[in-house]
């Protein structure tokens, strides 16, 4: 079963900073996908990664995978206030034919003025 | 400016009644997804469709939990009876193929 672990859970970080979130997951999984959740709302899809060595980028955030380490990072440059949100990365895993997206724990993200 | 609509927003009910929460997906997507998102246990998979067919609802407690798609326009959650533990924000989700658009959600209190 996959299982998709995010760490730290919580970040508090000053702006101008920069910091990384790490993604790891369990078994394979042939994309990952970031999103985004502001306090007491929905999820917002942030970047689909669809194969090894995937980068995407949008402003302050960019978003990498390595398949074989079944690791995903996002990177947080000069962080803003308006970045504070939770942060979830997912996976998928086939089974029975079906994929299955399964999240992370999230990672809760404070920068501080 | 398309978005999954769901309802009702904030639901309070009393132990051993049924619920029934429904989502309206965007139009044209055919994949539809329900989580439920709690401290203890972040976000899980509940059940999701495909072209209004249950592809896999294996996330779902069987006894109490129902999830259907009577049309391409709604999916309902439905719980009977519904317990305490079930208090939690449900999501429905759309999308071509993944969980693409999220709904606002519907906050669920059972006491």
């Amino acid at each position: 079963e996959l299982k998709v672990e995010q760490n730290p859970l919580f970040l508090s970080m000053q702006e101008g900073k920069n910091y990384t979130i790490y993604c790891n997951y369990s078994t394979t999984s042939d994309r990952l996908y970031w999103y985004r959740q502001d306090p007491g709302k929905s999820l917002e899809s942030l970047f689909v990664l669809l194969s090894n060595g995937a980068v995407k980028q949008e402003g302050r955030l960019m978003a990498s995978l390595d398949t074989k380490a079944r690791l995903s990072t996002l990177h947080i440059t000069a962080a803003v206030h308006d970045l504070s949100a939770t942060y979830f990365c997912a996976g998928r895993k086939l089974r029975r034919a079906t994929y299955k997206y399964i999240f992370g724990t999230g990672t809760r993200l404070k920068v501080l003025a | 400016d398309a978005r999954v609509t769901q309802t009702p927003r904030h639901k309070v009910t009393e132990m051993g009644q049924e619920v029934t929460m429904r989502c309206q997906p965007i139009l044209g997507h055919n994949t539809v997804f329900w989580y439920r998102q709690t401290m203890m246990q972040g976000l899980e998979l509940l059940a999701y469709f495909r072209n209004r067919a249950p592809l896999d609802d294996s996330g779902m407690p069987k006894d109490r939990f129902s999830a259907e798609m009577p049309d391409a326009t709604l999916a309902t959650l439905k719980i009977q009876p519904s317990e305490p533990r079930d208090s939690a924000v449900y999501f429905c989700a759309s999308g071509l193929v993944r969980p693409e658009y999220f709904g606002s959600g519907t906050r669920l209190t059972v006491v």
